[in-house]
């Protein structure tokens, strides 16, 4: 079974820009999540989708959003992009209570 | 919310010796993980552990849930060990809280 795939790998924008992030969950897991990891904050909870409806949401501002599509594959943006939103992104799927799965990340850049 | 505090921060071991990882988490949860993060980024699932006592090689993990607090050991500990250790723990199934990790560094 393949993993969790994340695209791309690396990204760099510059302030002010959009940004979207894809992630492609197990195949047969329809919770897809998102954290991001800072050197300052850690691994912080953005939000989880399950059948394409947003279950879970973090505290981030609303320039963080998300969406899952029918094929439990998600997205997400964030606009008005800030230096401080540059942070490695990891996506995880899951099925039901079982682990976490994460797939190798998305670092962006915004400078 | 859940609050997950992971000791101790930062641990330097000669290969071949052991060393215990703790996670303290605030609340009852029903999902607890431990992961390895490599230096790549990536986030290694080693144990999915909310109760009991699991092994896999030469690591194990211990959760006493009535206690809210976690283990993880690593025996004869290898170079390849080195990286960070994190603990994540949920109430619920979509969100998990991540502890601060603790560092691990084995020297040859």
């Amino acid at each position: 079974k393949a993993g969790v795939t994340q695209t791309p790998r690396y990204l760099i924008k510059t302030r002010g820009q959009q940004v979207t992030l894809s992630c492609s969950p197990i195949s047969g897991h329809r919770s897809v999540s998102w954290y991001q990891q800072t050197p300052g904050q850690g691994l912080q909870f953005l939000f989880e989708y399950f059948s394409e409806t947003q279950r879970n949401k973090g505290n981030f501002p609303g320039r963080f959003s998300g969406r899952q599509f029918s094929n439990s594959r998600s997205e997400m943006n964030v606009s008005t992009l800030e230096l401080g939103d540059s942070a490695l992104y990891l996506c995880a799927s899951r099925t039901g209570d079982s682990p976490l799965h994460f797939g190798n990340g998305t670092r962006l850049t915004v400078t | 919310g859940i609050q997950v505090e992971q000791s101790p921060p930062d641990l330097i071991l000669q290969e071949g010796a052991n060393s215990t990882l703790r996670c303290n988490f605030s609340d009852s949860v029903n999902n607890l993980q431990w992961f390895h993060q490599n230096p790549w980024g990536q986030l290694i699932n080693l144990f999915y552990i909310p109760s009991g006592t699991k092994q896999n090689g030469r690591l194990s993990a211990t959760t006493v849930a009535t206690e809210r607090y976690s283990l993880l050991y690593i025996s004869s500990s290898q170079t390849t060990d080195s990286g960070v250790y994190f603990c994540a723990v949920a109430a619920n199934a979509g969100k998990s809280t991540f502890g601060d990790g603790t560092t691990l560094t084995v020297k040859p």
